[in-house]
Parts: structure tokens; C-alpha cells; sequence
């Protein structure tokens, strides 16, 4: 079956340490996206990447890093310079100049 | 600039009761419309979405109509079921924005037995 998977479902990042959270997709999508999810809101865009080896930076990107050496997949890494990391974090994928994006499960970072 | 605003939640609604969740937007040119659906602990799935000015988007038996001349795209849905209980969120998507997807802040619903 097609679609998005994230991993891990929960992740807990200490104080000064970087995480990594995973994004894979088997839609053959180009598009891919990050977006957090905090509540009252909605949705915030970190980045985007319309091709490999390219991306741009969304609203928020500020503490955050991404590459895309792969087609299929999309790495977010949440660096210590982000100073409020708790959050819901969604990826996304979409056809090359497709509206509809499909989204993963979701990874919930909490800080301990 | 483009925007997406919706109403304010909790909304709470017995079985089989009549809802509406209301959105209006503002963005230059002809956007398309969504709603996703958000079910607890989940990502967003796409329910429906309409691409041009009088289409209708309908899925699971909800509904929204694409309103030109009001900028709303109003989600409906006849007897809503427990299973509905939700976040709702309404989105648009421009040319003119770099098409990247401009989110309302989400409706969350409750439906009671």
C-alpha cells in the first residue's frame, strides 16, 4: 500500500540535544513538507521541498534543518536552537503541481 | 494577502444532528478549497475539496459548496455520527501564493450519543 510513514510515533529531546525525525514516502510524490501542530494554532509550515536536493524554508523554520538526498524521504532535525520544541509535527506529500497533500501519522515531540 | 478563517470551536453536537462548520477566506484570483479531517492521534486526511467557483465537494456525506460572491466554502453535513468527532480544518491553495496550502485554525467537534 502507498503512503506516508513517520517515526518514531513519540520522541523526548533532552536539553541541548538535536533529534532527527523520520519521513518516508512510497507515492512517488516529488513535493514533501513539514508543517507543526500546536494547539488553537493549526498548522505552520517549517519546510517544503518540491525536488531532490532542493528545498525552502516555510514559515517557522528558525531551529530546524532538513535535507533531501532521496526521493523518498524527507528527514526533519530539530536542533537545540529551538527553544520550544514540544509539538505535534506533521509531513506531507504532494504530485509536482498537485493541490492535495497527503499526510503521515505524525511524530509528537515532548521535552524532558 | 491570503487567509483562511473558520469558526471557533469546541462545537459539541448530539447524534444525528444537523452541522455546520463555517469558513470564509480572502486570497486574489481563484484558489482551490479543502477541508481535512484530523481524527485524534492522527494526521490530516483530505475529505473533500472543490476547485472552481459553484463546484460542490462532497465525501462521507459531508458537504461544502465553493462560494465566489460570499468567499465561503461553508462544511456541511446532514446527521452526524459519534465517529465524526473531529478537528475540522479548511485550507485553500493559490497560484499566486507559490501554491503552498494556507490553513484555517481547525474546528474541533465532539458528537454525543
Amino acid at each position: 500500500d502507498g503512503g506516508i510513514t513517520q517515526s518514531p510515533k513519540y520522541l523526548f529531546r533532552k536539553e541541548g540535544q538535536n533529534v532527527t525525525l523520520s519521513c518516508e514516502q512510497n507515492l512517488n510524490h516529488d513535493a514533501m513538507y513539514w508543517y507543526r501542530q500546536d494547539p488553537g494554532q493549526g498548522l505552520r509550515l517549517i519546510y517544503y521541498s518540491q525536488i531532490v536536493n532542493d528545498f525552502q524554508k516555510g514559515d517557522i523554520a528558525e531551529g530546524y534543518s532538513v535535507s533531501r538526498e532521496k526521493k523518498e524521504s524527507f528527514p526533519l532535525t530539530v536542533t537545540s536552537a529551538q527553544k520550544n520544541p514540544t509539538a505535534f509535527y506533521l509531513c506531507a506529500s504532494s504530485m509536482t503541481g498537485g493541490e492535495t497533500q497527503y499526510f503521515g501519522p505524525g511524530t509528537r515531540l515532548l521535552v524532558l | 494577502g491570503n487567509s483562511v478563517t473558520q469558526m471557533e470551536g469546541p462545537v459539541t453536537l448530539s447524534e444525528e444532528a444537523f452541522l455546520t462548520i463555517n469558513c470564509t477566506y480572502t486570497a486574489t484570483g481563484y484558489p482551490s478549497l479543502f477541508w481535512y479531517v484530523q481524527y485524534p492521534g492522527e494526521g490530516l486526511q483530505l475529505l473533500l475539496k472543490a476547485t472552481k467557483a459553484d463546484d460542490k465537494g462532497s465525501n462521507k456525506g459531508f458537504e461544502a459548496t465553493y462560494r465566489k460572491e460570499t468567499t465561503s466554502f461553508h462544511l456541511e453535513k446532514g446527521s452526524v455520527q459519534v465517529s465524526d468527532s473531529a478537528v475540522y480544518f479548511c485550507a485553500l491553495i493559490n497560484a499566486g501564493n507559490n501554491r503552498k496550502l494556507i490553513w484555517g485554525l481547525g474546528t474541533s467537534l465532539a458528537v454525543n450519543p
